[in-house]
């Protein structure tokens, strides 16, 4: 089975740094994407993590403990256009199970 | 690049109708997936196929629901007969299947709702 837990919304101040938790246990793993979804819109690729530490994209950082079952996506210099949903997504036999998504409300 | 065409983008159907949904995936792409989203369930996976073929339909909800790929440029997902239930977006993904670490790419969505 499949099981894959974030929160499901935080508030953070334009400029700030805000960090999107994501628990797993899942019958296998080959990875973890995380993908953002503008409300209306599909998701995007942001990131994606193989193996164990840091992966740095810009204002977004992606982290990966596999041991621990644990990610985390990081976004720093907050913009109001950071607003979305924030996906995180296992994948496993070349397959994709996401998260419920984290609603991430920027305010000026 | 063509990114991942859907079509309708929107459709509104009465309860007991047959909706078709179109997909056309990223050329050079040989794996497809429909997945469905709803706010109550997340984004679920229905069915994948890889060079046309159906991989995995565990996800697909019951026998009203039917997917196919006759060529890799093109994919439909029917649903007969619909339910108020199904309202939901339906996304069609595709990828590159080969090595650990694919990308899918969404198409923009269609947007059904069964009145």
């Amino acid at each position: 089975g499949q099981n894959i837990d974030q929160p499901t919304e935080m508030t953070a101040t334009e400029g700030a740094i805000v960090q999107i938790n994501c628990t797993y246990q899942t019958s296998g793993f080959n990875g973890l994407f995380w993908y953002q979804q503008h409300a209306g819109e599909a998701p995007t690729f942001l990131s994606y993590n193989v193996l164990d530490g840091l992966e740095e994209k810009g204002r977004f950082s992606s982290f990966l403990s596999r041991s621990k079952g644990y990610s985390y996506l990081l976004l720093k210099e907050l913009q109001m256009k950071d607003s979305a949903s924030y996906l995180c997504a296992v994948e496993n036999d070349y397959k994709l199970s996401f998260g419920a998504g984290t609603t991430v409300t920027v305010r000026a | 690049d063509a990114g991942v065409i859907q079509s309708p983008r929107h459709e509104v159907t009465e309860m007991g109708q047959e909706v078709t949904l179109r997909c056309k995936p990223i050329s050079g792409h040989n794996s497809l997936f429909w997945y469905r989203q709803t706010m109550m369930r997340g984004l679920e996976l229905l069915i994948y196929f890889n060079n046309n073929v159906p991989i995995d339909d565990s996800g697909m909800p019951e026998d009203r629901f039917s997917a196919k790929m006759p060529n890799a440029s093109f994919s439909t997902l029917k649903i007969q007969p619909s339910e108020p239930r199904d309202s939901a977006v339906y996304f069609c993904a595709s990828s590159f299947f080969g090595t650990s670490g694919n990308t899918i790419y969404f198409g923009e969505g269609s947007w059904l709702t069964v009145v």
